[in-house]
This record gives C-alpha cells, structure tokens and sequence, in this order.
C-alpha cells in the first residue's frame, strides 16, 4: 500500500524560477509534514516543516503549503538557484514512524 | 554538538564477507534508525529502535541482515554473508521521540563485488 506520493519524480527550472513539489498521502494519524533535501553524497536534511494546525510556513525562499482536507502538502522554492539542485523528499509522521516519499530531483539552470 | 556518526564512510568487500556498519546517535536521542538508499528503490526503512529496543524490523530484507543497540550511543548493522545486491548506502538517524525532525549521518557506502 503507497501510503506516501510524491511528485514530480523530477523537476528542472530556470535559476529565479518557481519549483513546487507535491506530496499526498493517505494516514490521517501524521501530525507533522516535513520536506528533507539531501545533497549528492550527504544524507537527507530537514528544510522545513509544518503541523497541521497551520495551513502554510514560510522559511526564507522556502514555503510549505497544507491541505488537511485534500491531504497533500506541497513546497515551494521561490527565485530557484543553482545551489537548490538536490532532491528532495516529503515524509510524513506519526510519532517516530514516517514514511519517505519516492524523492524529487530538482535541477536549477543557470 | 555532534551530530549522527556513522562509520565505516566507504567499504568495499567481497561477496560473501561479513559487513559491520556502525552508529553513534546524537545524545539524548531516545530514537534511532537505519536506512538503506539505492537508486531503484529510494530509501527504505530496514528498522528502529527506541530506547535501544528494536520497535519495527520488518524493513530487514533477510536473515543475513541484524541490528543491535546495546545502549543509548551505539548501534550497529551488520550483513553476514554480503551480497552484490547489498550494495546500497546505509543511513543511520536519530531523534527524540515524538513527531519531529531526525537527524541522519553522512552515511555508509557498501560495495559488494
């Protein structure tokens, strides 16, 4: 059962571009949405985070969006840089089980 | 403050060798995990522990695969024999327990040949 999809699998966008990874998911149990970026030869990093009694975070260029009633929460990257190429994942959790989307992979041209 | 330690960074070993990979957690983490990473299927949960007790192992693909905590600051992960297809990074992470952020370790590179 694919409690967790996450999309696009991939995503390039123009350097000042918008990117904007979606992920839904199916457990209504999840009390915390977070989205990890992870780097080539590092391990995955939390970029932010949202509970959901809020609808949207805002961190510098990044934003997450929640939808409790459609059960998806999306990030967006505002004014995209070349330093954003890393992929990312969404992996919502219930206490300490969570489970990892698929991971999209974002290229920033410049 | 230190965060997750994992060692060795890179192995390469031959089929069929013994493999111990090795974490240290953050301290005060009650919350520890280990995860495998391959292109073709993402990052895969193999188990948890919390409070050094083995909570979920139904991500070890097999027998060859066992983990053990024997305290709160040391964990490992070992696959006996190794096999090609093992070839994977291995992430170990921690955390407090609860709904929050955890913390991987810059990971173990395997290599079966």
């Amino acid at each position: 059962q694919q409690q967790v999809k996450q999309s696009p699998q991939s995503l390039i966008v123009q350097k000042g571009g918008i990117s904007i990874i979606n992920c839904a998911y199916e457990n209504t149990a999840f009390d915390y949405f977070p989205w990890y970026q992870q780097f080539p030869g590092k391990g995955p990093a939390l970029l932010i985070a949202i509970r959901p009694d809020v609808s949207e975070k805002k961190e510098g260029r990044f934003t997450i969006s929640f939808n409790k009633s459609a059960k998806q929460f999306s990030l967006h990257i505002m004014d995209s840089q070349p330093g954003d190429s890393a992929t990312y994942f969404c992996a919502p959790q219930a206490g300490t089980a969570l489970i990892f989307g698929k991971g999209t992979t974002l290229s920033v041209s410049s | 403050d230190a965060g997750v330690i994992q060692s060795p960074r890179h192995e390469v070993t031959e089929m069929g060798q013994e493999v111990t990979l090795r974490c240290k957690p953050i301290s005060g983490h009650n919350s520890l995990f280990w995860y495998r990473q391959t292109m073709m299927r993402g990052l895969e949960l193999l188990i948890y522990f919390n409070n050094n007790v083995p909570i979920d192992d139904s991500g070890m693909p097999e027998d060859r695969f066992s983990a053990k905590m024997p305290n709160a600051s040391f964990s490992t992960l070992k696959i006996q024999p190794s096999e090609p297809r093992d070839s994977a990074v291995y992430f170990c992470a921690s955390t407090r327990r609860g709904s929050g952020p955890i913390y991987f370790g810059e990971g173990s590179w395997l290599t079966v040949v």
